[in-house]
């Protein structure tokens, strides 16, 4: 099956900078590739997606890149907010098959 | 907006009994999901259901486990005897899209097993 790895596990950045989190996944069928923001007591809320043939996706100050030749793929917030304070997850999606999350970032925006 | 909506929010059960956790997928979704979370774990697939019939489930779905829809609306998680280690935040969640893409989650109902 596919494994999906994510780092770092947390990160604290000061209002207005950038955050930056990382996945790796191991199957290079898998094809979509979507990111979940957690907050506390509540479900994951998904954010921002990105198809594997796509490179790059912007929504406002949330971007996804994805290489498929190195299999990792990055979300990257700008801005921040302490709003943006959250638990993230990714996720891999093999098509017909299930998805597979990272084991999540826990941001926290520093006001 | 339409969301997933689960029942109850937490659930303590002793272990051994039978536990039912309630979803209410998006209306117009045709796949749903059952997912959980262990405390401070990653999310962990269980089951997707489209068509009246499971279409996948994971090693941790097992014989105790099954999933039901047993009108237009509501979507259920059944655990006939639980363990300890079902102790868990279950997660249901809905797609409207083939192949179950964008798919939208509840808030999770808190199952404790005692």
């Amino acid at each position: 099956g596919e494994n999906v790895e994510q780092h770092p596990s947390t990160l604290s950045v000061q209002e207005g900078d950038s955050a930056v989190i990382k996945c790796t996944y191991s199957d290079s069928a898998s094809n979509y590739f979507p990111w979940y923001k957690q907050e506390l007591g509540k479900g994951p809320q998904l954010i921002i997606d990105i198809r594997s043939n796509v490179g790059e996706k912007k929504d406002q100050r949330i971007a996804v890149t994805l290489n498929k030749t190195a299999k990792h793929f990055s979300l990257h917030i700008t801005e921040t907010q302490p709003e943006d304070s959250a638990v993230y997850f990714c996720a891999a999606f093999l098509l017909g098959n299930q998805f597979y999350f990272g084991t999540g970032t826990s941001l926290t925006v520093i006001p | 907006e339409p969301e997933v909506t689960q029942t109850p929010s937490h659930q303590v059960t002793q272990m051994g009994q039978e536990v039912i956790l309630r979803c209410v997928p998006i209306s117009n979704h045709l796949y749903f999901y059952w997912y959980r979370q262990i405390l401070g774990q990653k999310v962990e697939f269980l089951v997707s259901f489209y068509n009246n019939e499971i279409s996948e489930k994971s090693e941790i779905f097992d014989d105790q486990f099954s999933v039901e829809r047993p009108d237009g609306s509501n979507f259920t998680l059944k655990i006939r005897s639980t363990k300890l280690e079902d102790s868990a935040m279950y997660f249901c969640a809905s797609s409207g899209l083939a192949g179950g893409l964008e798919q939208y989650f509840g808030p999770g109902t808190r199952l404790t097993v005692t």
